[in-house]
């Protein structure tokens, strides 16, 4: 059974700091995804990394995928109130259909 | 730009009786998969399915569950039998190839069981 753990679970800090968002494996997934979920709805495709090593950028986001493709991190440098969210990692199981496996989730407070 | 679609968005039903959730994949997307996210939990895996028949699915789908691709563009989940614990929300989701495997997901259906 594959798991992806997820930390932290909660993080509040203050606008303008850096932060990093971590997502850890003993699988190896073909590709990881990051999403974003706000309350009552669906999780919003941020970004796909699929090459092991791979770093993605999206603004004042940086997302990287592990060499060996079973982690990956988020970063966001200068956090600002609009980032507040949920943040979510899920890896694609690299059989058959490739499920996707979530992990459980980054609860993000940025305090004006 | 093309999205998922569900609907209901929410769903009150009493236990033992049957429901169907509807979703509307992608147009030119050929996979597509059913997740549940019980309030406060992970979102967790439920069936995927491709060229009409289920590819995969997870030990939560049992007996109850079942899905069907009733004509070209609909995708639905049916709970035969609903159960308090089936309460959750559900989520559509669909991805065009596999190489990459994006899934794009819909906004959800909340299933309330009482």
């Amino acid at each position: 059974t594959q798991l992806l753990e997820q930390s932290p679970q909660f993080l509040s800090i203050q606008e303008g700091e850096n932060l990093t968002v971590y997502c850890n494996s003993s699988s190896v997934f073909s590709s990881l995804q990051w999403y974003r979920q706000e309350p009552g709805e669906g999780p919003v495709l941020l970004v796909t990394v699929v090459t092991g090593g791979e770093v993605k950028k999206l603004k004042r986001l940086t997302f990287q995928f592990g060499d060996a493709r079973k982690d990956s991190s988020l970063h966001i440098t200068a956090a600002q109130p609009g980032d507040t969210g949920l943040y979510l990692c899920a890896g694609a199981v690299a059989q058959g259909a490739q499920k996707l496996v979530f992990g459980q989730g980054t609860r993000l407070t940025i305090n004006p | 730009e093309p999205e998922v679609t569900q609907t209901p968005s929410h769903q009150v039903t009493q236990m033992g009786q049957e429901v169907i959730l509807h979703c509307v994949p992608i147009s030119n997307h050929l996979y597509f998969y059913w997740y549940r996210q019980i309030l406060g939990q992970k979102v967790e895996f439920l069936v995927s399915f491709y060229n009409n028949e289920i590819s995969e699915k997870s030990e939560i789908f049992d007996d109850q569950f079942s899905v069907e691709r009733p004509d070209g563009s609909n995708f639905t989940l049916k709970i035969r039998s609903t159960k308090l614990e089936d309460s959750a929300m559900y989520f559509c989701a669909s991805s065009d190839d596999l190489a990459k495997n994006i899934q794009y997901f819909g906004a959800g259906t909340r299933l309330s069981v009482l």
